[in-house]
Order: C-alpha cells, then structure tokens, then sequence
C-alpha cells in the first residue's frame, strides 16, 4: 500500500524563523510529488517535483525533491503569520493524478 | 466563475438521510476528482471522471457512494443512508490536461447527527 507520512505533525514559531516540513514516502509507482497549503477548506497548489536534486522556488517558499532516499522537504523563510496552514504533500504515481497519495499533513502555526 | 465550486459548503443531516454534494469544475478542466478529509487527516481519494471515459471509482468506501458528471461538466457525489462515519469534508477538484496540478474547491462539510 503506498503511503507518505509528514512530520512534523505540527509546528509552532515565530514569525521571522525558518521552517522545513518534511514528506517522506514509500510507493510502488513515482511520478511526481506535490506540496499544497491548506488554510479553511481548498488546498492550494505550491510544487510540483519530478526530478531530484532540483530546487522549486517561490518567493519565501522553495522545495527539493530526493528520489533516491525518497522524501522531499518544503522550507518557508521569514515566516508570517499568513504562512499559518496545513502543509499538505502527496505522490502521484502515474501522472495523471488519479489517485494521490496524500499525507495527512504539518499544521504550521506562525504567532506574531 | 475562476475557480472550482461546491455547494452546498455547509451541510448537516440526520443519520440514515440521503445527501447530494455537487461541483462545479473550472471551464474546460476534462478531468474531476473527489477526495474525502476527515478530521486531522489527509485526503483519501474517491472517485475520478476524465472526459467521456468510465470513472474510476476505486476509491468509494461502500455502495452507499455514488457519482456522476455529465460530459466535462458538473459532478454530484451523492451519500445514501448516511452513516456518522460519514462526517468529513468532501472536496473536489479538476485539472486542465494529464498531469496538471489539481485546482481544488472550497469543500463541503458534512456532518452526520
């Protein structure tokens, strides 16, 4: 059964820190893995990764993709309280998103 | 409208009630998708239409689930008996082409009493 675990499950900083949410997975096929953020109810898209060793950026938030060991990290500089979400990642393993695997996802609390 | 739309975004029913959840997808978006969210939990996968092609519906929990679309249109994802079980939010979303990033709506919370 494919699975991808998050940690950590949540998170409390400051605004102003760094953080690094992690997304490590195990499945039978790979094709791509994606970072959403959560605020309410719609995830909103942020990555999509394909190939290791090559850096996503945008704006404060930027990810990395490890096809090898298998995980991905998402960073977030110069926290603000806006950035408070879930942090979602799923694998998806054909292409097509027809049936990502997500993760149950890092709550990220920024306090001012 | 620009983004994907569901309604309605609230819905609470009694135990064993039938109800019916619908979306709207972004205009020309060929491929629909539901997911479920429970509480603290990732999205598990329901069901996923791609233009005329027969859904894949791998992913509904019982027979009591059901949906349908009508060409690359609306979707309605209908629960029959409803079960406490049943209490998440239900969310939908599209994408434009094969391996295009999902664009998701604002789900609907269901809450069985």
């Amino acid at each position: 059964e494919d699975k991808v675990v998050q940690s950590p499950l949540s998170l409390v900083v400051h605004e102003g820190d760094t953080v690094t949410l992690n997304c490590s997975y195990e499945v039978t096929n790979f094709r791509s893995l994606l970072w959403y953020k959560q605020e309410k109810k719609a995830p909103t898209f942020l990555f999509m990764l394909t190939s290791s060793g090559i850096e996503k950026k945008s704006g404060r938030l930027s990810s990395i993709l490890d096809k090898k060991e298998l995980f991905s990290i998402l960073n977030i500089t110069a926290t603000q309280t806006g950035d408070s979400a879930v942090y979602l990642c799923a694998v998806d393993p054909s292409g097509s998103a027809r049936q990502l695997t997500f993760g149950s996802g890092t709550q990220l609390t920024v306090l001012p | 409208g620009a983004g994907v739309s569901q309604s309605p975004s609230n819905k609470v029913t009694e135990k064993g009630k039938d109800v019916e959840l619908r979306c709207d997808p972004i205009s020309g978006h060929t491929a629909l998708y539901w997911y479920r969210q429970r509480l603290g939990q990732g999205l598990e996968f329901l069901i996923y239409f791609q233009g005329n092609s027969a859904p894949d519906k791998s992913g509904l929990p019982s027979d009591r689930f059901s949906a349908e679309r009508t060409g690359e249109s609306v979707s309605t994802l209908t629960i029959q008996r409803t079960q406490q079980e049943d209490s998440a939010v239900y969310l939908c979303a599209s994408s434009s082409r094969l391996g295009s990033p999902l664009h998701f709506g604002n789900g609907t919370r269901l809450t069985v009493t």
